[in-house]
């Protein structure tokens, strides 16, 4: 099925501990983006990229890695777990990187508990 | 500075009454995009309806449309016909031609159907 595969669904882990967010997409979608939710605070940006090789920092990016070797897989790397980053994490994207009217596909989501 | 403001954090509406949502952005960009979301209690995020800065005529699709004031920055959801599968929240977001078009949340509404 086309869309946005975001991996693992839900994930627990200990503080300083390092994981991947894994995002794929079979869209040829040139816009990806990963962001994280927080109750009452919607939806804010972590980091994006509008092509392969190319990333930029969003709105929350302190803690997180991204790297966009290919233009189907965009992964989320913490580097050291803490408690702050327990969020829901999404990752999406995009056709256009320069026209207003193309929406986003969001992945099912990430679940991330840290202890 | 926010740039999209969602007011109400959580609405009542009876089954099949119509429900106006709030959303006011801000921005000096004269091209920009206005998107509503909508995510169920599952997770996911489905996309409802768009209007763009230049477009004349308010957006609708089926249920969905939006009230789309220019001059006061304002471009609240109007849902018709209230159904119990319309619970879920809603979130207002922008993408500007001038923010790298990446694209700004609110914080959201929750929306409850009663039968």
């Amino acid at each position: 099925n086309a869309g946005v595969t975001q991996t693992p669904k839900f994930q627990v882990l200990k503080t300083g501990q390092s994981m991947t967010l894994q995002c794929a997409q079979d869209m040829n979608h040139e816009y990806m983006s990963w962001y994280r939710q927080d109750p009452g605070m919607g939806l804010r940006l972590i980091h994006y990229s509008v092509g392969a090789g190319i990333t930029d920092q969003g709105e929350v990016p302190n803690g997180y890695n991204v790297s966009r070797s290919t233009t189907e897989d965009f992964p989320l790397r913490l580097l050291s777990a803490a408690p702050s980053q327990t969020s829901v994490y999404f990752c999406a994207s995009s056709a256009g990187t320069s026209l207003l009217h193309y929406g986003y596909t969001f992945g099912s989501g990430t679940r991330l508990t840290v202890v | 500075a926010q740039k999209i403001t969602q007011t109400q954090p959580g609405m009542f509406v009876q089954e099949k009454e119509a429900v106006t949502l709030d959303c006011t952005y801000d921005t000096s960009d004269p091209s920009y995009g206005l998107f509503w979301y909508k995510q169920p209690s599952s997770g996911e995020m489905i996309f409802l309806i768009y209007q763009g800065s230049y477009d004349q005529q308010n957006a609708t699709e089926g249920r969905y449309s939006l009230n789309f004031q220019k001059a006061r920055k304002s471009a609240n959801l109007v849902i018709s016909a209230s159904q119990l599968g319309d619970s879920a929240m809603y979130f207002c977001a922008m993408r500007e031609k001038s923010n790298d078009y990446k694209l700004s949340f609110g914080a959201g509404t929750t929306v409850t159907v009663r039968a």
